[in-house]
Order: C-alpha cells, then structure tokens, then sequence
C-alpha cells in the first residue's frame, strides 16, 4: 500500500549547524503534511505543517519544503541546539475531511556540542 | 492545539493480566486515536475512537485484544486485554483537531 517513508534513519549534526531531514510520500492525494518532534520518554510534539497548495513554510527555526512532483518532503532546523535532540517524524493526511494520518519511520537527530 | 493527558505513565504486568489506559482531553474533540509504538520504530494506528460509535480498527488489531470505550468527547480507553510479552509497547493517544493530531505522553508498557 500507499506509505510515507524517510531517506536517513539517523542524523549526526554540530550545535550551530543546520539540520535537513528528508520525507519520501508515495500518496499523491495527500494534500497535508505535518511533523512531529518526540524526545525521549515523551509524546510526539507538533512542529509544523503544510498544505500540498504551498511549496514551502516557515516557522521559527524550522522550515518545511514540499516537493510534490517527487513527492519528498524535507524540514530544516536552522543553528541546531542540542534541545533539538530527538526523533523526528513527518506525517502524511490520507483522508481529507479526517484526521486519518500516517507516520513515516523516523529519523533520529543527535546534536554535538 | 489540545493538551492531552494519559493515565497511567508505565506500568509492569504480568502476562494474562489486562490493563485499561485511560486518555482524557482538554477540550471536547470528535476524533481520538491509539497508537502504538515499539522501541525505536514509528507510531502503528491502532484504532480510530468516535463518540457514539464502534471504533474503527486498523488491519492487525482486534477489539477482543484491545477494547476502546469513548463514552463522550474529552475521554477514552483503551485495554491491553490477555497481555504477553509481545504488548510490551509504548501506547499512545491522540486527539483530532483540524487536520492535526495532538498526542499525550504516552503509557509505556512491560509484560513479564
């Protein structure tokens, strides 16, 4: 079936640096797209999210570009901190009018001092 | 965004044993989700709980194994029903808001 993946599995990132972390989608009627940041011990934590309509959205610190004709998805983390410590997920919106989402496997991001 | 509780935070079992998970909402939401998910993987649907209605499960899961009570629009449950070593998992819920879900902590589980 249709399923959200992820390129790396893990990151490895100096504090100060910027973090890119990358989100293949297969469902073309997807049409919103979230990620979710869990830390250790802790539930998955809303970051961001963008709409198929718009290529890119900004927060604060974060950035989410969407790629529909490959279909990738990527958020960057700009002067990553080590509270920025975590895994990672994107979430794909499989079913419009619902709350119907599927997790993409992870990617765990580690920043060095 | 909607802040979610979840009761309790872990617990020890032992197998053949049940345990309820209670998940309780800060604001009346129409949609609320299980999850699970096992060390270092990603977050397995487990089942889809609306109020006033059956819930809905995903392939795999079967509401003899995992019954979920909804009984209005800030509250659920779920029970690990005839535990063994294998539902040793985190379990997680979440609330529909808009398109987005809001998850709780979570209940870490360990069957022995």
């Amino acid at each position: 079936g249709e399923s959200v993946g992820l390129h790396l599995p893990t990151l490895s990132v100096q504090e100060g640096d910027n973090s890119i972390i990358n989100c293949a989608y297969s469902n073309s009627a997807s049409d919103y797209f979230i990620w979710y940041k869990q830390e250790s011990g802790k539930g998955p934590q809303f970051i961001i999210d963008i709409r198929s309509n718009m290529d890119k959205r900004q927060g604060q610190r974060v950035t989410v570009l969407l790629n529909k004709t490959v279909k990738h998805l990527s958020l960057q983390i700009a002067a990553t901190q080590p509270g920025d410590s975590a895994v990672y997920f994107c979430a794909e919106n499989i079913s419009y009018n619902n709350n119907d989402m599927r997790f993409g496997a992870g990617t765990r991001l580690t920043v060095k001092p | 965004s909607a802040v979610i509780s979840q009761k309790p935070s872990r617990d020890i079992c032992q197998r053949g044993t049940s345990l309820t998970i209670q998940c309780q909402v800060d604001s009346q939401v129409t949609m609320m989700f299980w999850y699970r998910q096992q060390p270092g993987q990603s977050l397995t649907l487990i089942a889809t709980a609306n109020q006033g209605s059956e819930a809905t499960y995903e392939s795999g899961f079967v509401i003899d194994k995992f019954p979920i009570s909804r009984p209005n629009l800030t509250f659920s449950t779920l029970t690990v029903s005839n535990m063994s070593p294998e539902d040793s998992s985190i379990y997680l819920c979440s609330a529909g808001r808009g398109e987005t879900q809001y998850f709780g902590p979570g209940t870490r589980l360990l069957v022995l």
